[in-house]
């Protein structure tokens, strides 16, 4: 059964202060890691898939990285705008479901 | 725009009443997806389509729900005899049919009294 866990459950931080968000993942046959950002009371929100341990993504300041077992979501100076919830999903072999874990919830004060 | 609408977004009904979700992708997508979304947890899947053929169903969806999706176009979740734990966002999702990613709507919200 696939499994992920993502840490921590909630970030503060302050305007400018970069950090990483951790997504750890257990899947047979990985067939992309996707990332979504979720607002309160709306849906999720596609950032970004990984496919391959090495691959890189960049959007704006965010920044996703994969491993064979793990997914990083950089944030790099985060303006306040970035608060947000961010979930990890990975999509395993065989199937076109995706498992999401339960999210970081980024708050980044002023 | 992601290319989903759901209708209704709100939904307050009693313990014991039929509810029904409505979701309209942009065009005609291969892979239709639904997802049910409590508070402070992930997304979790429910159960997806392939043209009018529901092809994978998860565990969560007990006999109280049916889903189609007639003509391979839009689709319908029905949850029968509601109950207190029904309360959650509803998801649908499309994919893009290059690359599958899953792009969603923005929910419907039930609330079971």
């Amino acid at each position: 059964e696939d499994q992920v866990t993502q840490s921590p459950e909630a970030l503060r931080l302050q305007e400018g202060e970069s950090s990483s968000l951790n997504c750890s993942y257990t899947v047979s046959g990985l067939r992309g890691l996707f990332w979504y950002r979720q607002d309160p009371g709306k849906g999720p929100e596609f950032l970004f898939t990984l496919y391959s341990a090495g691959e890189e993504k960049e959007k704006e300041r965010l920044k996703a990285t994969l491993t064979k077992k793990e997914s990083f979501l950089h944030i790099t100076a985060p303006k306040p705008e970035d608060s947000a919830t961010y979930l990890c999903a990975p999509r395993g072999a065989g199937s076109y479901q995706l498992t999401f874990g339960k999210g970081t919830k980024l708050s980044v004060i002023p | 725009d992601t290319g989903v609408s759901q209708d209704p977004r709100h939904k307050i009904t009693k313990r014991g009443q039929n509810v029904t979700f409505r979701c309209d992708p942009i065009s005609e997508h291969n892979r239709l997806y639904w997802y049910r979304q409590t508070l402070g947890q992930g997304p979790e899947f429910l159960t997806y389509f392939q043209n009018e053929a529901q092809l994978e169903k998860s565990r969560l969806l007990s006999d109280r729900f049916s889903a189609e999706r007639p003509k391979g176009s839009f689709s319908t979740l029905e949850i029968q005899r509601t109950e207190q734990g029904d309360s959650a966002m509803y998801l649908c999702a499309r994919d893009d049919v290059g690359t599958g990613e899953l792009f969603f709507g923005e929910g419907s919200r039930l609330t079971v009294l």
